[in-house]
């Protein structure tokens, strides 16, 4: 196992309502980075957080948000669900920044993730 | 165009086949590569980093080609356990900032 754990697991909501997901990162890893796995596809990254802060967003709007906590867990929220957000939500955490790229400090450890359906 | 391309499969291969993988890269930016291997519904696990020189993990071996932009894995003497999702990832720092871009997968199925 990882050590990152997510919550809830399941979860199904209506077009227009509000969700928030949650994650704790494993022991000693400040950074957090959140996906959207849509079926048949790859993990698409939303953002990361470092320290707290936005780190880095993909192409997502602005309904999606997030927010670091100071023990590095995090939330996602995704503001006015759409039926296309149903998907597999995954967190992932890592030491942060390292001395070299792809060295083990940017390796990221996933979380199991939380399915969100979206009716 | 996507970013990390890679043929869905499914890859159907008896045990103690070898089987290879490849993927490939738009961004020549691209600065750090990754496999990851997920099983059906769970979550993506690294299984190596790629690096220049190629690397080998016991059956398995990758293989990084920076003038053509992709990315290879070679499993050797496929086991039933190998049967799953092969995730190739690429990662570039910008302003900073570190994106991870996650092909589609290539799914691999081995049968005894």
């Amino acid at each position: 196992e990882t050590g990152v754990t997510q919550s809830p697991t399941h979860l199904i909501k209506t077009r227009g309502q509000q969700v928030t997901l949650r994650c704790s990162s494993q022991s000693g890893h400040n950074t957090v980075s959140w996906y959207q796995q849509a079926l048949g596809q790859g993990p698409q990254f939303i953002f990361q957080y470092y320290r707290e802060e936005e780190n880095g967003r993909g192409n997502f709007p602005p309904r999606f948000s997030g927010l670091q906590f100071p023990n590095y867990s995090s939330e996602l929220n995704v503001n006015a669900l759409e039926l296309d957000d149903s998907a597999l939500y995954l967190c992932a955490s890592s030491l942060g920044w390292g001395r070299g790229l792809g060295g083990p400090q940017e390796t990221q450890y996933f979380g199991p993730g939380t399915r969100l359906l979206v009716l | 165009r996507k970013e990390v391309e890679q043929d869905p499969g499914p890859f159907n291969v008896p045990e103690g086949a070898t089987v290879a993988f490849n993927c490939t890269y738009s961004n020549s930016a691209s600065q750090s590569f990754f496999w990851y291997r997920q099983d059906c519904r769970k979550e993506p696990k690294l299984l190596m980093s790629v690096y220049s020189s190629g690397n080998e993990d016991g059956r398995f071996t990758a293989q990084l080609n920076r003038a053509s932009q992709y990315i290879s894995l070679l499993i050797r003497d496929s086991k039933l356990s190998d049967s799953a999702t092969y995730l190739c990832v690429v990662m570039r720092v910008h302003g900073g900032r570190r994106a991870l871009t996650f092909g589609s997968g290539t799914r691999l199925q081995v049968q005894p």
